[in-house]
């Protein structure tokens, strides 16, 4: 099945600096990968997702990107203010139904922004 | 819309007594699962559901059962509560379409003590 390595588990940057969080998958047919941004005390929120078909994605100051041959996809953020410190997850599907297509999650990457 | 809503936020439960955590959306998601997230650790999948009257296990069924008698409501039922069940629990829904995915969408969490 497909496994979700995510790096690194923590990550400290100065306010306004750029911030990389790195994902591997092991599936070659997984074909979804989003990104989930979980604040203190809250659930895991979407912040920005990226398909098969395309190599990067921007919003505003997230990007993602997407290397499928490399089987690898990476979430940046720039210009990091202190509200962007929280725990990020990626994840990876194929797409398919039942138990073979459910996201599977990295472990997570627990940003800290100081101001 | 309300989204995926979960009731209730927080709860303490003695050993041995049973409780349901609720989980209702009316986001009309074909899927529905429910996730367990204990202090710093990632989220283990406990049940999953594919459609009304369709449930199956996860990583981490023991203790729990599930059902799903409509599209809406997918509650996970605790019956013989012990203190390795103290986490953070969550409910999503997703809607996956053919084969393109739209990614999940979470409930603010249960926080669940068992003492």
């Amino acid at each position: 099945g497909e496994n979700v390595e995510q790096h690194p588990s923590t990550l400290s940057v100065q306010e306004g600096d750029s911030a990389v969080i790195k994902c591997t998958y092991s599936d070659s047919a997984s074909n979804y990968f989003p990104w989930y941004k979980q604040e203190l005390g809250k659930g895991p929120q979407l912040i920005i997702d990226i398909r098969s078909n395309v190599g990067e994605k921007k919003d505003q100051r997230i990007a993602v990107t997407l290397n499928k041959t490399a089987k690898h996809f990476s979430l940046h953020i720039t210009e990091t203010q202190p509200e962007d410190s929280a725990v990020y997850f990626c994840a990876a599907s194929n797409g398919k139904g039942g138990s073979q297509g459910n996201l599977i999650f990295g472990k997570g990457t627990k940003l800290s922004v100081k101001p | 819309n309300a989204g995926v809503t979960q009731t209730p936020k927080f709860r303490i439960l003695k050993i041995g007594q049973s409780m349901t955590l609720q989980c209702t959306q009316d986001m009309n998601h074909n899927y529905m699962y429910w996730y367990r997230q204990d202090p710093g650790m990632g989220l283990k999948l406990i049940y999953y559901s594919v459609g009304a009257g369709i449930t199956d296990k996860g990583e981490v069924p023991n203790g729990y059962n599930v059902s799903r008698s409509t599209t809406e409501d997918f509650p996970l039922r605790l019956e013989l509560a012990a203190p390795s069940q103290t986490s953070v629990y969550f409910c999503a829904g997703r809607t996956l379409e053919g084969a393109k995915d739209y990614g999940y969408t979470f409930g603010s969490g249960t926080r669940l003590t068992v003492v």
